[in-house]
């Protein structure tokens, strides 16, 4: 099955800095590439995702990067907030009409530092 | 926030016991999966559904059981709790388009087992 590793667990950066989280996957049939943020207390939420069709996706501050021949997969956030403190899993999967599953790395503790 | 909702929210119950978490949701999405978070593990797929009367198992399936007989219920069922089941578990929806859908996740159900 699919596996998901996922580095560093645990990120500080100074407020107004960038954050990347980087994460690589074994299974090359994995074509959905989505990350989710999880405030403490909270449910998952997803902020980002891109698709294997596409190398780069943009959304404000946060962007993902997508590498299929080497496997992996980033997060980059950019100008970060205290309110981005949380923690963010990647997650890979695929959909091949009877089955959809996600795969999820351990996770991300992020800390913007004022 | 989409139309999902995990019940109870919070649980104690004894080891040996039954217990059965509720997720219902109201978008009409064709699959449902059940998550266990635990630190340091992320999230790991129990049970999925892709339909009624369609399940699957996960990557931790061992001592649950799931059931579908409706499109907007599933229902995850631990036949006889142990404590390393303690943990805070995760329904999640999804209705797949093209390569893969954003999975919505329900609040979360704290159980601990003792």
């Amino acid at each position: 099955g699919e596996n998901v590793e996922q580095h560093p667990s645990t990120l500080s950066v100074q407020e107004g800095d960038s954050a990347v989280i980087k994460c690589t996957y074994s299974d090359s049939a994995s074509n959905y590439f989505p990350w989710y943020k999880q405030e403490l207390g909270k449910r998952p939420q997803l902020i980002i995702d891109i698709r294997s069709n596409v190398g780069e996706k943009k959304d404000q501050r946060i962007a993902v990067t997508l590498n299929k021949t080497a496997k992996h997969f980033s997060l980059h956030i950019t100008e970060t907030q205290p309110e981005d403190s949380a923690v963010y899993f990647c997650a890979a999967g695929f959909y091949t009409g009877t089955a959809s599953k996600l795969t999820f790395g351990t996770g991300t503790r992020l800390q913007v530092t004022l | 926030d989409a139309g999902i909702t995990q019940s109870p929210r919070h649980k104690v119950t004894e080891t040996g016991t039954p217990v059965t978490l509720r997720c219902h949701q109201t978008e009409n999405h064709r699959y449902m999966y059940w998550y266990r978070q635990d630190p340091g593990h992320g999230l790991r797929l129990i049970h999925y559904s892709y339909g009624v009367k369609d399940t699957d198992k996960g990557e931790v399936s061992d001592g649950y059981s799931v059931s579908r007989s409706k499109t907007e219920d599933f229902l995850l069922t631990l036949e006889s709790a142990t404590s390393s089941q303690t943990s805070v578990y995760f329904c999640a929806i999804s209705e797949p388009q093209g390569t893969g859908g954003e999975a919505f996740f329900g609040q979360g159900t704290r159980l601990t087992v003792v």
